[in-house]
């Protein structure tokens, strides 16, 4: 089993629809989450960080930390197609710089106008 | 893409060839990474430093070298490329916290 996964997708949605991305891990010293959104030929960039288990809201974005399900979800409301792009979540089990994050394998997401 | 730059930003090398890959930051930034990413693997780290000449390896080091003797640059060797090493290679930078900020990517095809 993956220390983390990712659903596989691609996931197509209409303009306006919430969205739902999610991943699980198997390591429980995890305990900060990102969530990066790639778009088409770029680098990732960060979207979300969330420290241990809880909410986090900005804007149109939610991201939610289940730790005692080893769960992750990134909630897009009324997505716009200027959403469309793969997201990857990503973890790592240690604060500060020299710890090393775990990425998932990214799900695309296409929002249709 | 916070101050990083790679280059090439493309390269088409063949077998047996080697490479370098540069990685520049104006940001100052102590830390800096190099990942690949490819279809149905995801992000996976190659290498990091954590100072100048300080480094490290990642998951997926084998075939790869890499030397920091500034702090803005990061340099990826592939001494001697395979086909498999045909992917989009990403440099990153971190200060003192989690967060990575990532370049635009190197895309590296070996015929």
């Amino acid at each position: 089993q993956k220390e983390v996964e990712q659903d596989p997708g691609p996931l197509s949605v209409p303009e306006g629809a919430i969205v739902s991305l999610n991943c699980t891990y198997s390591n429980s010293a995890f305990q900060y989450f990102m969530w990066y959104r790639q778009y088409s030929r770029k680098g990732p960039e960060l979207l979300m960080y969330t420290y241990s288990s809880g909410n986090k809201e900005d804007g149109r974005f939610t991201a939610q930390v289940d730790k005692s399900s080893k769960y992750i979800s990134l909630f897009i409301r009324d997505s716009q197609p200027s959403d469309s792009a793969t997201y990857l979540c990503a973890m790592s089990a240690l604060a500060g710089a020299n710890s090393k994050l775990t990425f998932g394998k990214g799900i695309t997401l296409s929002v249709r106008p | 893409d916070a101050g990083i730059t790679q280059s090439p930003r493309h390269k088409v090398t063949e077998t047996g060839t080697p490479v370098t890959l540069r990685c520049h930051q104006t940001e100052n930034h102590r830390y800096m990474y190099w990942y690949r990413q490819d279809p149905g693997h995801g992000l996976r780290l190659i290498h990091y430093s954590y100072g100048v000449k300080d480094t490290d390896k990642g998951e997926v080091s084998d075939g790869y070298s890499v030397s920091r003797s500034k702090t803005e640059d990061f340099l990826l060797t592939l001494e001697s490329a395979t086909s498999s090493q045909t992917s989009v290679y990403f440099c990153a930078i971190s200060d003192t916290t989690d967060t990575q900020y990532f370049g635009p990517g190197t895309r590296l095809t070996v015929l």
